[in-house]
């Protein structure tokens, strides 16, 4: 059971345009996002995350948009440079009242930002 | 500050052999994670130690899969034996026990099971 999905396997944008990678979500016990970028031959590394008490996350040219209505979530790169190509892990987690709690994730998107 | 470290970046045995992975998280962090990566997967957790007491093992498969943690910071994953299907990334995560939000991962070790 997949509970936090990413359809897209893959996306091309041209560099200076906008990058829209999606995820959708089925637990409805998750209160906390995160989006994690991937380089080949390296671990993921943390990009931006929302609280489900939010509906949008801005840093940057990263901003996190979640529609909890909708159990689904999007991160918008404006604009995309080369240098964003990589595979995009959407992340959630479970409610949990210990000292830390898990995270699941979806499959990827791999995003290439052409010249 | 030095990020998560692991050993070995890559293996390659044949099956039926033991393995084993080591990782060394980020200084001060208390919450370590292993995670299994397979092809075209996201990230899968495997155990979740706070110190060294493992609080979430749920997905480990005993049968053939152990850690440890012994002194709460360095970790050893092992598998004996392997089987052809746990060729995957084992990454290894780390975190603050109070930042539980953003876990830091090493680079992983790239198993191959022949």
């Amino acid at each position: 059971d997949q509970q936090v999905k990413q359809n897209s396997p893959s996306l091309s944008v041209q560099e200076g345009r906008i990058s829209i990678l999606n995820c959708d979500y089925t637990n409805s016990m998750f209160d906390y996002f995160l989006w994690y970028k991937k380089y080949p031959a390296e671990g993921p590394t943390f990009l931006i995350s929302i609280s489900s008490i939010k509906d949008k996350n801005e840093d940057g040219r990263f901003t996190v948009f979640l529609n909890k209505s909708a159990k689904h979530l999007s991160l918008h790169i404006v604009p995309s440079q080369p240098g964003d190509s990589a595979v995009y892990f959407c992340a959630a987690r479970v409610i949990n009242t210990g000292t830390a709690s898990k995270l699941t994730f979806g499959t990827g998107t791999r995003l290439q930002v052409t010249l | 500050e030095a990020g998560v470290v692991q050993s070995p970046r890559y293996k390659i045995i044949e099956k039926k052999q033991p393995v084993a992975f080591w990782c060394n998280p980020i200084s001060g962090h208390n919450t370590l994670y292993w995670y299994l990566q397979n092809l075209g997967q996201g990230p899968e957790l495997l155990i979740r130690y706070e110190n060294e007491e493992a609080v979430d093992d749920s997905q480990l498969p005993k049968d053939r899969f152990s850690a440890e943690r012994l002194k709460g910071v360095d970790s050893t994953l092992k598998i004996q034996p392997a089987e052809l299907g746990d060729s995957a990334v084992y990454l290894c995560a780390s975190s603050l026990a109070w930042q539980n939000n953003e876990q830091f991962f090493g680079p992983g070790t790239r198993l191959t099971v022949l």
